[in-house]
């Protein structure tokens, strides 16, 4: 079974500084691996995905996530951070197990402060 | 495009009252899914939705919760005998066939049981 643990309920960073939202995962088999953004009142949006090809990913918005299956990570990155990046971050795997329904499983989720 | 929409996007119901939310999914994406989110419980899978495939009901938090998605396309989460713990967010997504492409999110029907 997979799981999905984002460690950081809340991250607060001042605009300009370096956004980092950490996820681990548990996979059994290799994981498929998103990141979902959600600003209030709407639904969920993908930053970028992991799916077995290159282990740096870029994403929108200027996001990038590097996959390390040493460490079994797939953290979040910004370089710099905007005010309208302040929103909730979802880490996700994909469901690859008997059935392959490719459901998410979600982490708690992280929600990001951006201070001026 | 259009993305995939969901009704009503706020629903307020008393406690052992029916609901119905409605899901409409993107044009041709095979693939529906129903989560659910909450304070307490974050977001959970609740059912799957794969063309004419039986569907995956693992996720059904208890035998009120059913849903049915029509001619492929559109879907509908009834909720029997509403309690307040099933007051949530409730999201519908949809996919290309491939499980591992990205699931398109709907903005979610709120439903609050007093």
């Amino acid at each position: 079974a997979q799981s999905v643990t984002q460690l950081g309920s809340h991250v607060s960073v001042s605009e300009g500084a370096l956004v980092l939202l950490r996820c681990n995962y548990s996979s059994s088999v290799p994981p498929y691996l998103f990141w979902y953004v959600q600003y209030p009142n709407q639904g969920l949006q993908l930053l970028l995905k992991y799916t077995s090809a290159a282990t740096l990913v870029k994403g929108i918005n200027g996001f990038e996530a590097e996959f390390k299956k040493s460490e079994t990570s797939f953290h979040l990155t910004k370089p710099s951070a905007h005010m309208s990046d302040a929103a909730e971050y979802f880490c996700a795997v994909s469901d690859r197990g008997s059935g392959n329904t490719g459901k998410l499983i979600f982490g708690q989720g992280t929600t990001l402060q951006v201070k001026p | 495009g259009a993305g995939v929409s969901q009704s009503p996007s706020n629903k307020v119901t008393e406690k052992g009252k029916d609901v119905e939310l409605r899901c409409d999914p993107i044009s041709g994406h095979t693939a529906l899914y129903w989560y659910r989110q909450s304070l307490g419980q974050g977001l959970e899978f609740l059912i799957y939705f794969q063309g004419n495939s039986a569907p995956d009901k693992s996720g059904l938090p208890s035998d009120r919760f059913s849903a049915e998605r029509t001619g492929g396309s559109v879907s509908t989460l009834t909720i029997q005998r509403t309690q307040q713990e099933d007051s949530a967010v409730y999201l519908c997504a949809s996919s290309p066939s491939d499980t591992y492409n990205e699931q398109f999110f709907g903005p979610g029907t709120r439903l609050t049981v007093l």
